[in-house]
């Protein structure tokens, strides 16, 4: 168990949905990640906050949004849903400012049908 | 930019025999390295990481990776799996002095045979 809790675990919507996954970091790091996975683009960066500031951001459609609560737990906003959204999405959380140890969350598949 | 090229999508070895999963890097700055694995159905664990020092690094699980800066590679190593070994293992790298984000490799599906 890496601490970092994400729900739900699947989530079924249909095209042109808005969903919302949730992460709740280790206790005590203040840097959560999102990542997408899936079987055509691998594992992606979306994007990054610290202490409920965005701070990184990678390959995130402008459909998606991401934001941090002063809890530290973060969500991750999907709207507009198409069919190649389908795919594991995965929070990470780190202590700080991260040198690239993280730890992953099990994730939330997502289908898009 | 960086990005992770993993030689081998898959590799197919026998319980007890060594295996070898291979990673080459390229980057215009200074970066850390790491290995994760993800075992089915979970999320990804840290095998191992370089940041600085020596080039011989060991991990849990008695995995152990070589950094070669010459050759921009980072191979990943263990002398002896075993089934539970079978999973997905990604090479990642981070520009040095960044927030963290990870570039990861397209992975290699290790399956560890009796």
């Amino acid at each position: 168990d890496s601490g970092v809790t994400q729900t739900p675990k699947h989530l079924i919507t249909a095209t042109g949905q808005r969903v919302t996954l949730r992460c709740s970091p280790r206790s005590g790091d203040l840097s959560v990640y999102w990542y997408q996975q899936s079987l055509d683009q691998g594992l992606q960066f979306l994007i990054q906050y610290y202490n409920g500031e965005e701070r990184a951001k990678g390959n995130i459609l402008e459909r998606f949004s991401a934001q941090q609560f002063p809890d530290l737990h973060s969500e991750l906003n999907l709207s507009s849903l198409e069919l190649g959204d389908s795919a594991l999405y995965f929070c990470a959380s780190s202590v700080a400012r991260g040198d690239g140890e993280a730890f992953f969350g099990q994730g939330t598949r997502l289908t898009v049908v | 930019a960086q990005s992770v090229t993993q030689l081998d999508s898959q590799v197919p070895v026998f319980e007890e025999a060594p295996v070898e999963l291979r990673c080459n890097y390229s980057s215009s700055v200074s970066v850390y390295l790491f290995w994760y694995v993800q075992y089915p159905n979970q999320g990804l664990q840290l095998l191992l990481k370089y940041l600085s020092g020596s080039t011989l690094v060991k991990g849990i699980n008695g995995f152990e990776a070589e950094f070669n800066k010459s050759q921009t590679s980072f191979h990943l190593r263990k002398p002896s799996v075993h089934i539970s070994d079978t999973a997905e293992y990604f090479c990642a790298v981070t520009p040095k002095g960044s927030w963290g984000k990870l570039q990861f490799g397209a992975g290699t599906q290790v399956v560890v045979t009796p």
